[in-house]
């Protein structure tokens, strides 16, 4: 079985610009949630969809973030316009089950220079 | 805002050694515990979810306590080898309304096993 991807593992891009990172979670799970690790910092939660719908997305840093999920399967997180500290390693996870202890099993991560 | 320490922030041992890392939480509103191991590049691969107080498992080499009363996890590696060097990573799960298992994640435990 296939785990969660993402694409791109690296990007660098300038400041202004905009980046579309993607995730393509465990086939089958309904729930997708984005987090960001930023140097040094811990992991934190931005948000997370159930199927197509967003279930909580109060960790979203501003509205130059936009999270979808297009038909309940990959997910895309775009940043625009991009700012230095959006730089970090924005990771993907997916599970199955809702609102019990469910295992997240997570992508390697995107990471993001923002020059 | 729900704060989780992780300590020792990094640890250099010799193959063989045992080792131990703490992981502490808020004590309400608990769910469950997730430990991962995580190596940079790669996804943080789930180690154990832990729910219940006094709860204890193993894998191999590694194993976990957990007091949910008092609000701390301890992970133990038994005999570490070099393939066991990776970022540890602890992550509270609380009781949420409306479902979703939002982590909070602790900022890791680097650990460095040398020959």
């Amino acid at each position: 079985e296939a785990g969660v991807t993402q694409f791109p593992s690296h990007s660098v891009i300038e400041k202004g610009q905009t980046v579309t990172l993607r995730c393509d979670p465990i086939s089958g799970h309904d729930n997708l949630y984005w987090y960001r690790r930023v140097m040094g910092k811990e992991i934190k939660f931005l948000l997370h969809f159930v199927k197509e719908s967003k279930q909580d997305e109060s960790g979203m840093p501003n509205n130059r973030f936009l999270a979808e999920r297009t038909g309940g399967t990959y997910s895309t997180l775009k940043v625009q316009p991009a700012e230095l500290e959006d730089s970090g390693v924005y990771f993907c996870a997916s599970s199955q089950v809702q609102g019990a202890v469910d295992e997240q099993f997570f992508g390697p991560g995107t990471r993001l220079t923002v020059l | 805002i729900l704060n989780v320490e992780q300590s020792p922030q990094s640890l250099h041992v010799q193959e063989g050694d045992s080792t131990n890392f703490t992981c502490s939480f808020p004590s309400s509103n608990f769910y469950a515990l997730h430990w991962y191991r995580w190596e940079t590049a790669k996804s943080p691969e789930a180690l154990f979810v832990m729910t219940l107080n006094g709860d204890e498992k193993k894998k191999g080499r590694i194993s976990a306590t957990l007091n949910t009363k008092e609000g701390y996890s301890y992970l133990y590696i038994k005999g570490s080898q070099p393939e066991d060097s990776a970022t540890y990573l602890c992550a509270f799960d609380p009781i949420l309304t409306g479902g979703g298992n939002k982590l909070t994640f602790g900022t890791g435990t680097q650990l460095k096993v040398e020959l």
